[in-house]
């Protein structure tokens, strides 16, 4: 079964860091790019960064250039994002998605369960 | 920055066909595709590359992209096509998401 599993959120004070993690399962990882996709509560879907299958490509939304890192370890099947400078407007469900060919420009054809991320004092 | 525009919401009747449109300059130009999402549930994709379904998505979504608007159709709505749909496009070396419309079978 092809699977996205999401960790690494929760609650956080403005200006702190988070690493976000999704494991990737039931298909060949390092064959695809792979993104980052948040959606605020109640709100639409926002593409957040997206990887190529080697890692050597990567692209931010403006909105997180700067303070957000994608990053992926095809020997461990994982995707990364560091979030670093949080910010309220941050706060979001984190989903991991993947793209259907290997350097990114492509649908997102499976998605993971997503990770909550909160941004509070 | 781009942007692809939605109608917030749209309502058909079971059996009856919905269209959603998605507008964004010179959109036909670029490849469009469309995601599902229903309450508490991660996106589905059900139309990539303006047109084709991948497996798994019912024939009664179909897809379509010309001049500056793509539009998803749903042929014979059913109660379980009641969900969020959002269009998505490749542009200026980032993706965008449509604004969402809202899809109310009554």
């Amino acid at each position: 079964e092809v699977q996205l599993v999401e960790s690494g959120g929760g609650l956080v004070q403005p200006g702190r860091s988070l690493r976000l993690s999704c494991a990737a399962s039931g298909f060949t990882f390092d064959d695809y790019a792979m993104h980052w996709v948040r959606q605020a509560p109640g709100k639409g879907l926002e593409w957040v960064s997206g990887i190529s299958w080697n890692g050597a490509v990567t692209g931010y939304a403006d909105s997180v250039k700067g303070r957000f890192t994608i990053s992926r370890d095809n020997g461990k099947n994982s995707l990364f994002l560091q979030v670093n400078s949080l910010r309220t407007e941050d706060t979001a469900l984190y989903y991991c998605a993947k793209d259907t060919t290997p350097t990114g420009e492509g649908a997102h054809d499976v998605w993971g369960q997503g990770t909550m991320v909160t941004v509070s004092s | 920055s781009y942007e692809l525009t939605q109608p917030p919401s749209v309502s058909v009747s079971p059996g009856q066909t919905a269209s959603i449109t998605c507008s964004g300059d010179k959109l036909g130009a670029k490849y469009a595709c469309w995601y599902q999402q229903k309450p508490g549930q991660s996106p589905v994709l059900i139309i990539y590359q303006d047109n084709k379904r991948p497996s798994g998505i019912p024939e009664r979504f179909s897809g379509s992209n010309s001049g500056n608007t793509a539009t998803l159709t749903i042929s014979g709505t059913q109660a379980m096509d009641e969900a969020d749909y959002y269009c998505q496009a490749w542009a200026s070396s980032t993706y965008v998401f449509g604004t969402g419309t809202k899809v109310t079978v009554l």
